[in-house]
């Protein structure tokens, strides 16, 4: 399996606060994604990347900001944690458009 | 309407059985295609991509009618390690890769 992993695995936070998800990729993939999935909405995009600094929203973004300094790691931040995010994250990977990707474990948000 | 449309299930077959999932998508400029499967709790792999010509990987079975806008996938003797949600996928190929991802179907195959 390609090398992807997320961190944390699970986070408990309060309403209010910063929260800052990594994914983390040994793979050398130029495509990184952050997508949160939810019942009755399946997965949705919040924000990719398709090289170091180069980012774009996807259909969820608001509430998020995300950075890429370097190709390994892709960062997600929840600039003030609300109740409607907890969700659970997965960060992705693709080597090239339009192969299919690689999927982190994920990261089990809950904002009490 | 959602880009891609998929009925949710589930689907509650016995071992052994044959069982088939369709789906739609809306945008005609989608130009790849996939199934992936998640198990509980974990997160998705891929499953299958699908090609205009149809392919086939031991007991899965994928087609593509572009015409149509419709995408398959067939099961035959199913096992109990079968049960999963299965998604369906579509790639916009001119937007930076970005997949859109059906709700997924639920299948639970039962001793």
């Amino acid at each position: 399996d390609a090398g992807i992993t997320q961190s944390p695995r699970h986070k408990v936070t309060e309403t209010g606060t910063p929260v800052t998800l990594r994914c983390h990729q040994t793979e050398n993939h130029r495509y990184m994604y952050w997508y949160r999935q939810d019942p009755g909405h399946g997965l949705r995009l919040i924000h990719y990347s398709y090289g170091v600094k180069d980012t774009d929203k996807g259909e969820v973004s608001d509430g998020y900001s995300v950075s890429r300094s370097k190709t390994e790691d892709f960062l997600l931040t929840l600039e003030s944690a609300t109740s409607s995010q907890t969700s659970v994250y997965f960060c992705a990977i693709s080597e090239e458009v339009p192969y299919g990707y690689t999927f982190g474990s994920g990261t089990r948000l809950t904002v009490v | 309407r959602k880009e891609v449309e998929q009925d949710p299930g589930p689907f509650n077959v016995p071992e052994g059985a044959t069982v088939a999932f369709n789906c739609t998508y809306s945008n005609s400029a989608s130009q790849s295609f996939f199934w992936y499967r998640q198990d509980c709790r974990k997160e998705p792999k891929l499953l299958m991509s699908v090609y205009s010509s149809g392919n086939e990987d031991g007991r899965f079975t994928a087609q593509l009618n572009r015409a149509s806008q419709y995408i398959s996938l067939l099961i035959r003797d199913s096992k109990l390690s079968d049960s999963a949600t299965y998604l369906c996928v579509v790639n916009r190929n001119n937007q930076g890769g970005k997949l859109i991802f059906g709700q997924g179907t639920e299948l639970s195959v039962k001793p």
